[in-house]
């Protein structure tokens, strides 16, 4: 169980245009979903956390219009990156929090875009 | 500032021995502190949770203690295997912080044959 679907896994997109991530929770329910980003050989950075029914919240430096985010249902977390550009080529991955105590995060498999 | 620290350096040990990662951390107040592992391309995989109340937490060949004083988390692997071979990264949920989990930069462990 505890099962965090992410698509697509790889994307490469032309400068310009946007591209829209899924994550979806397959076998639980999740008010709250959470988006990162992870570079090279770094940790992941928390974008924002997703919230089911109401307004993502961004972390400090992260632009909301650029990456929008939508939770319409308990199981579907969607981030689009609007006008990408080349700095935004990244691996994403979204995370959600199974109802089961003391257990951790569930991750998607991330995916990782490529703007060219 | 806040902090969470794990040796960037790679770790290399032999087959069958014990690994043992750090985190430590500074201005904190973590109520729990979980252990993933990530391998190449993927997304981490949760192994372990230790609460502030816990010293110690094991899972089949793996242990975790935390030390509120030191401000540090020391991840063991017992007879490591090369198939162990992965980034592991420790994670920080603070108090008040409504879930959200911050990460350490992880440590990469090479396990060889």
């Amino acid at each position: 169980g505890a099962v965090v679907s992410q698509h697509p896994s790889r994307v490469i997109c032309k400068s310009g245009t946007s591209v829209k991530i899924e994550c979806r929770s397959l076998d639980f329910q999740a008010t709250t979903m959470f988006w990162y980003r992870q570079f090279p050989k770094q940790s992941l950075m928390l974008m924002a956390t997703s919230n089911e029914g109401s307004k993502a919240t961004y972390e400090q430096g992260v632009e909301k219009d650029k990456f929008l985010i939508n939770h319409a249902s308990l199981t579907l977390s969607t981030l689009t990156v609007t006008s990408a550009h080349p700095e935004d080529s990244s691996f994403y991955i979204c995370s959600a929090t199974p109802p089961v105590d003391g257990y951790g995060y569930t991750f998607g498999s991330g995916t990782r875009l490529t703007v060219v | 500032s806040q902090k969470i620290e794990q040796n960037s350096e790679a770790l290399n040990i032999q087959e069958g021995k014990t690994a043992t990662l750090t985190c430590n951390y500074t201005n904190y107040s973590p109520a729990y502190l979980q252990w993933y592992r990530q391998d190449p391309g993927r997304g981490p995989v949760f192994l372990l949770l230790i609460r502030e109340n816990e010293k110690e937490k094991r899972k089949e060949r793996l242990k975790v203690t935390f030390d509120t004083t030191l401000k540090q988390s020391l991840f063991h692997i017992t007879a490591s295997q090369p198939a162990d071979s992965a980034t592991y990264l420790c994670a920080l949920m603070n108090n008040n912080a409504g879930n959200m989990l911050t990460f350490g930069g992880g440590t990469r462990l090479m396990v060889k044959p």
